[in-house]
């Protein structure tokens, strides 16, 4: 079976422009999340997606927005971007919207300049 | 708030050494704990978890013990290989079913 899957995987775009990100999950898995990794730390969580409705959304601002769709994959906005945006996003599936063991893709590399 | 505060790297050993990495936890109640690693130019791999406090969880001859006491979660092997070379995470599953990620520990083995 295929693993989470994302595009595209690498991504320049310049300051003020607008940017989508997408994302498959594993088949079965209902619910989506995503997070952004920036170069040398941890992800942070952004949004979480299950059943087509959010269901949690981290420190993030509303420049960021998503959604999934009625198969389950998801795409990930950011509008207006900047610089700071520049960083690995990753998206997770899990069966469930409680459930704790999130399988990763190998995320899309944002750069914006 | 949930967080996750794991040992600064990056370490470096040799090959056969044996491994520690330190990762403590502050968190409400009792959170399930992981081990991510990140292999170079590829994405977040679950390593091993535990669920409930004493739990061991382990795989590919990585273990770490869930320890409510001292609030940690230490990721140990044995013996490295140059194959183990990648930036490892640890993390919680937080009551906003959300994963906290510390910062990463990047791991380099010498042959």
């Amino acid at each position: 079976d295929a693993g989470v899957t994302q595009s595209p995987t690498h991504l320049i775009k310049t300051r003020g422009q607008h940017v989508t990100l997408r994302c498959s999950p594993i088949s079965g898995h209902k619910s989506v999340s995503w997070y952004q990794q920036v170069l040398g730390q941890g992800p942070q969580f952004i949004f979480q997606y299950y059943e087509k409705e959010e269901r949690g959304r981290g420190n993030f601002p509303d420049r960021f927005s998503a959604r999934q769709f009625p198969n389950y994959s998801s795409e990930l906005n950011v509008n207006a971007l900047l610089l700071g945006d520049s960083a690995l996003y990753l998206c997770a599936s899990s069966l469930g919207s409680s459930q704790e063991t999130q399988y990763f893709g190998p995320g899309t590399r944002l750069l914006v300049l | 708030g949930d967080s996750v505060t794991q040992m600064e790297g990056p370490v470096t050993l040799s090959e056969e050494a044996f491994l520690t990495i330190n990762c403590t936890y502050t968190a409400t109640g009792y959170p399930s704990l992981f081990w991510y690693v990140q292999y170079p130019g590829e994405g977040l791999q679950l390593l091993l978890k535990a669920t409930k406090a004493d739990d061991k969880g382990s795989n590919k001859g990585f273990e770490a013990t869930y320890r409510k006491e001292t609030t940690s979660f230490h990721l140990e092997k044995g013996s490295v290989q140059v194959s183990d070379s990648a930036v490892y995470f640890c993390a919680l599953y937080s009551s906003a079913s959300k994963i906290i990620f510390g910062s990463g520990t990047r791991l380099s083995i010498r042959p």
